[in-house]
């Protein structure tokens, strides 16, 4: 099935480590799914972050890293700033399907 | 600088049909993927559709197959979205998207158009 689905909701404190994941209804993430990440300030429009599980663009920031993390794509912030807090998006390619799914997002707080 | 712009957002009755536009400029959009990513009001993202750089492969959401046609005219520097049979569920910001990087999706973003669907 191809639903994609990430915590709702997660909070970590300035200079912390947090983890956010991205699971396939149809089993475990693989490197085949492409899995990208968005960021998404409040009346803004996305901002591609990792691509392809872990590959960064040229403006992402260092702190944040793509990877595979039991059977999940996992996208994690190490040194967690003020203006990291938004919303974060997955994005899964469904080869099957011939098409490309989000996340419902994780709302990120720093408390 | 990259900039997309999109246009033709606008409030539709129920059943109605609508035509958006992308315009883009700063980037080679002969050489891009584009795609279309909506996001109804307080909602997550969508994906919506894609196609090849030279238009000759196109990809849809299940949600809306048979309803929207995604096409593209390089030479304008152009994307376009068709939607026909308008349904409530189809209001939302609609965003265009391009990327020239193999499986990165949507890395370039325009700021949005917002459809409304309402009688």
């Amino acid at each position: 099935q191809t639903v994609v689905t990430q915590e709702p909701s997660l909070a970590v404190s300035p200079g912390g480590t947090v983890t956010l994941t991205c699971a396939s209804g149809t089993g475990a993430v693989t490197s085949d799914f492409y899995s990208n990440w968005f960021q998404q300030r409040p009346g803004q429009a996305p901002r591609a972050l990792i691509y392809s599980t872990s590959n960064k663009h040229s403006w992402t920031p260092a702190r944040f890293s793509g990877s595979l993390l039991g059977g999940k794509a996992a996208l994690t912030l190490s040194g967690v700033q003020p203006e990291d807090e938004a919303e974060y998006y997955c994005l899964l390619w469904f080869g099957g399907a011939q098409s490309w799914v989000f996340g419902g997002g994780t709302k990120l707080t720093v408390l | 600088e990259v900039q997309l712009v999109e246009s033709g957002g606008a409030l539709v009755q129920p059943g109605g049909s609508l035509r958006l536009s992308c315009v883009t400029s700063g980037f080679n959009i002969g050489g891009s993927w584009m795609s279309w990513v909506r996001q109804a009001p307080g909602k997550g993202l969508e994906w919506v559709a894609n196609i090849k750089e030279d238009g000759s492969v196109k990809y849809y959401a299940d949600s809306v197959k048979g309803r929207f046609t995604i096409s593209r005219d390089n030479a304008k520097n152009s994307l376009y979205m068709e939607i026909n049979s308008l349904r409530a569920e189809d209001t939302a910001v609609y965003y265009c998207a391009g990327t020239s990087i193999p499986w990165g999706e949507c890395v370039f973003w325009g700021q949005g158009t917002l459809v409304s669907v309402s009688s």
